[in-house]
């Protein structure tokens, strides 16, 4: 079975731009959750969606946001590109909101 | 709030040897999760275990261990037998269990980044 996807892999950017991430899930999987992980960091939690709801934010500016569709695939959104925005944005997929969470590849965003 | 502590921030050890990754945490919580995931150079964060806060049995998988001490909210790792192909940053991450059922939040300590040498 396929494992979580995402894309692009790279993104190099500007500050002040806008980027679009995207993320499928596991196949069955109806939870998708966002982490950023900045380079010598743990990943940091931003959102978990799941049934297409936001069902838990962490501590990230209102620049970010997120949404997920009826199949279950999820974009995040971030604009005002910052400096500090450069970072592996990665996304998980669990069954449920209970369930564990399995990890995509990630996106290595870079801004400029 | 929720906080993981992985004071090792790198190991080096020798192919064959015995390595153990620590992990200490804290929440006020009685229902809770924890995790370990491996991170390998290519980025992509492999799940390993969870364990629940109800269950302090230890786990033994092949060459990994895992030791869960309640007492001294402690989570730790061993690798027997190390390989070259263990070289990777290991997380440790704790998510607690809100009144939905729900542990949608993992908190990851800072990792450690074990390198095996041949």
């Amino acid at each position: 079975d396929a494992g979580v996807t995402q894309s692009p892999t790279h993104l190099i950017k500007t500050r002040g731009q806008h980027v679009t991430l995207r993320c499928s899930p596991i196949s069955g999987h109806k939870s998708v959750s966002w982490y950023q992980q900045v380079l010598g960091q743990g990943p940091q939690f931003i959102f978990q969606y799941y049934e297409k709801e936001e069902r838990g934010r962490g501590n990230f500016p209102d620049r970010f946001s997120a949404r997920q569709f009826p199949n279950y695939s999820s974009e995040l959104n971030v604009n005002a590109l910052l400096l500090g925005d450069s970072a592996l944005y990665l996304c998980a997929s669990s069954q449920d909101r209970r369930g564990e969470q399995y990890f995509g590849p990630g996106t290595r965003l870079t801004v400029t | 709030a929720q906080k993981v502590t992985q004071a090792q921030t790198e190991i080096s050890v020798v192919e064959k040897e015995d390595v153990t990754l620590d992990c200490v945490y804290e929440t006020r919580d009685t229902t809770y999760y924890l995790f370990w995931y491996k991170q390998p150079p290519s980025g992509e964060l492999v799940f390993l275990i969870r364990r629940n806060s109800f269950d302090e049995q230890n786990e033994i998988s092949g060459r990994y261990s895992w030791n869960f001490q309640k007492s001294t909210s402690s989570f730790n790792f061993t690798i027997t037998a190390s390989q070259v192909v263990d070289s990777a940053v290991y997380f440790c991450a704790l998510s607690e269990v809100n009144s939905g059922g729900s542990n949608y939040k993992l908190t990851f300590g800072k990792g450690t980044l074990l390198t095996v040498n041949p």
